[in-house]
């Protein structure tokens, strides 16, 4: 199986810093690689699908990069609202994998 | 939107039982198909497995054959049955939703969850 891993697991940023999260594939997935934001009791949301389009109502400051087996989730302008854990998924088949997660946090 | 309901709690050794309620949108429809994921207190999401319009399955291989999946359409709900739970199963169980089209939007739409505590 394919194994995702993300990097940091976590890290800690001033407000309106840039922050890039890498997500590292075993194998070449194409662009099949979903960002997802996770806040504490809160539900996932979808922030970037074939590793660079945005979804919709997701503000411009989230950007993803990447192809192949390396990419990135840049936040610019980090906001205090940005506070949550970051996952990378892979949906290039079966298994669906996710990443380890990176919590960030407001230094 | 996506509704979960579940038993809260499970003895160990017996059987998981979660149902994903689907509003605004028809499990029959082939443009999209639903999804299972957890997350164990403390750890991160964890792919369960995929059903889809016409009752086809894919499953997390991890889960060793205890995970089914199903569809009751009249009712518009999925389902996961997990055999033989134990304490590592204790998570919340999310339902979610993936757009299959020219264009697949993995997991677009989420249920609240549902916290399934085995002991």
């Amino acid at each position: 199986d394919i194994q995702l891993t993300q990097s940091p697991s976590s890290l800690s940023a001033s407000l309106g810093a840039r922050v890039t999260i890498t997500c590292r594939a075993s194998q070449d997935i194409s662009t099949y690689l979903a960002w997802y934001q996770h806040k504490p009791g809160k539900v996932p949301k979808i922030l970037i699908y074939t590793a660079s389009t945005r979804q919709s109502g997701v503000p411009s400051r989230f950007s993803g990069g990447g192809f192949g087996t390396d990419f990135t989730l840049t936040i610019n302008s980090l906001q205090p609202e940005d506070v949550a854990t970051y996952y990378c998924l892979k949906y290039d088949g079966v298994p669906r994998t996710f990443g380890q997660g990176t919590k960030v946090e407001i230094k | 939107q996506l509704q979960e309901s579940g038993p809260g709690r499970v003895n160990p050794s017996e059987t998981l039982a979660v149902t994903c309620s689907v509003s605004g949108g028809s499990l029959r429809s082939s443009s999209y198909f639903w999804s299972w994921i957890r997350q164990s207190p403390g750890k991160g999401l964890e792919w369960i497995g995929n059903v889809y319009y016409n009752g086809r399955t894919d499953y997390n291989a991890s889960l060793q054959s205890r995970a089914t999946i199903s569809l009751d359409t009249s009712k518009n709900e999925f389902s996961l049955s997990l055999t033989s739970v134990t304490v590592a199963d204790t998570a919340v169980y999310f339902c979610a939703r993936t757009i299959d089209a020219y264009v697949m939007v993995p997991l677009d739409i989420w249920g609240q969850g549902t916290l399934v505590t085995v002991s």
